[in-house]
């Protein structure tokens, strides 16, 4: 099976503008999860997608949406970008729960740098 | 709210000798433990994760975890490192449907 992928994986914006950064996840994964790491905050949960709607959410301010499509694709967006949000944004897709735990498969991530 | 920490920032070793990697979480009624590794550039891979049972958890590459739920501690070891595992190490713990993580370990093999 192929793995999660994302794109693009480098991404350079202004302050001000907006992104859209894409995952494709696993085939047969319908759960998609969206992660920020950055050198002081590390790894920060943004949001989950399951089935097209959202289903856990980080603490992040609402300029970070996203969405999920019926073949499970997501994408988020990042409009009226800081320079706080550059970061590597990276992807995880999911098929299986048990109780609590659910095995996340990641992607390689996509850079984002805000000018 | 679970939270995980990992004691070290950064780790030196020299190459064939073992290592430790440091992880703490917050205690809770049942908890589902992860370490994840990141190679340069990459994304994350799952190492190794505990669910239940045997408390001594035995993952790729050679290393291996120990739950201990008395100090609530998952440390990860391994006898002898390469210099193929330099890389960041991010302890994980499964809260609902999400995974919070450290804030990850620096592994730097000296030749």
């Amino acid at each position: 099976k192929a793995g999660v992928t994302q794109t693009p994986r480098y991404l350079i914006k202004t302050r001000g503008q907006q992104v859209t950064l894409s995952c494709s996840p696993i085939s047969g994964h319908r759960s998609v999860s969206w992660y920020q790491q950055t050198p002081g905050q590390g790894l920060q949960f943004l949001f989950e997608y399951f089935s097209e709607t959202q289903r856990n959410k980080g603490n992040f301010p609402g300029r970070f949406s996203g969405r999920q499509f019926s073949n499970s694709r997501s994408e988020m967006n990042v409009s009226t970008l800081e320079l706080g949000d550059s970061a590597l944004y990276l992807c995880a897709s999911s098929g299986q729960t048990i109780g609590s735990y659910n095995e996340q498969f990641f992607g390689p991530g996509t850079r984002l740098t805000v000018l | 709210a679970q939270s995980v920490t990992q004691l070290d920032s950064q780790v030196p070793v020299f190459e064939e000798a073992p290592v430790e990697l440091r992880c703490n979480y917050s205690s809770s009624v049942s908890v589902y433990l992860f370490w994840y590794v990141q190679y340069p550039n990459q994304g994350l891979q799952l190492l190794l994760k505990y669910l239940s049972g045997s408390t001594l958890v035995k993952g790729i590459n050679g290393f291996e975890a120990e739950f201990n739920k008395s100090q609530t501690s998952f440390h990860l070891r391994k006898p002898s490192v390469h210099i193929s595992d330099t890389a960041e190490y991010f302890c994980a713990v499964s809260e609902d449907d999400k995974i919070i993580f450290g804030k990850g370990t620096r592994l730097h093999i000296l030749p």
